[in-house]
């Protein structure tokens, strides 16, 4: 069955720094891949998804992930970090089987912001 | 506005007590799908619908029951609550089952079970 492993349960970055979060997924084939945000009561909101063509994909907020097949990854990275940007962070694969589009999470990063 | 909305959000019952949390979307959506979020386990898919009367099983969907008698509800079903239960759901709607769809997330039902 397909996984998704977040390795970093906290991360503690300060304001105005880089951040990289890390995300593997065990698949034999390259699936559909989303980073989602999690605010501190709220839903969850998407980020940016990669499907297939250019590795490096950009998403809301100053966001980009970047895929790297032969790695399985899909690691999330932001230049400089706002205080705003402190939230629980999820990777997610889709893999199409006759259940439509399941999505599969990590267990999830929370990034804490220090100013 | 588009929006998926779950009601109650916040909601403390007792074992054995049945409950139903609704959910809704006003996007005209196919696909809809119900998550429970406990810590350190992310988020667990519990019964999706791939569209009106088509209902199926996801990952951990022992407790619960759906129905899916009209597009836009997707009601989540607990007929005999356990403490095991107690966690935090999320409903979620895509347009459609391709997985290049996004899925939409409501803001989530706190329940905890007594």
């Amino acid at each position: 069955a397909q996984s998704v492993t977040q390795p970093d349960i906290h991360i503690t970055v300060s304001e105005g720094a880089s951040l990289e979060l890390r995300c593997n997924y065990s698949y034999g084939a390259t699936p559909y891949l989303f980073w989602y945000v999690q605010s501190p009561g709220q839903g969850l909101q998407l980020l940016l998804k990669y499907f297939s063509g250019d590795t490096l994909v950009q998403g809301i907020k100053g966001f980009e992930a970047e895929f790297k097949r032969s790695q399985s990854s899909f690691n999330l990275r932001k230049p400089s970090v706002h205080w705003s940007d402190a939230a629980e962070y999820f990777c997610a694969v889709v893999i199409l089987t006759g259940g439509g589009n399941k999505l599969t999470f990590g267990t999830g990063t929370q990034l804490k912001v220090e100013l | 506005e588009a929006q998926v909305t779950q009601n109650p959000r916040y909601l403390i019952t007792v074992t054995g007590k049945k409950l139903t949390v609704t959910c809704s979307q006003n996007m005209n959506h196919e696909y809809m799908s119900w998550y429970r979020q406990d810590p350190g386990l992310g988020l667990r898919q519990i019964y999706y619908s791939m569209n009106v009367e088509v209902t199926d099983k996801g990952d951990v969907p022992e407790g619960y029951k759906v129905s899916r008698k009209e597009k836009r509800n997707f009601p989540l079903i607990l007929e005999s609550p356990s403490p095991n239960q107690t966690s935090l759901y999320f409903c979620a709607s895509s347009l459609g089952t391709g997985g290049y769809n996004e899925q939409f997330f409501g803001p989530g039902t706190r329940l905890t079970v007594l």
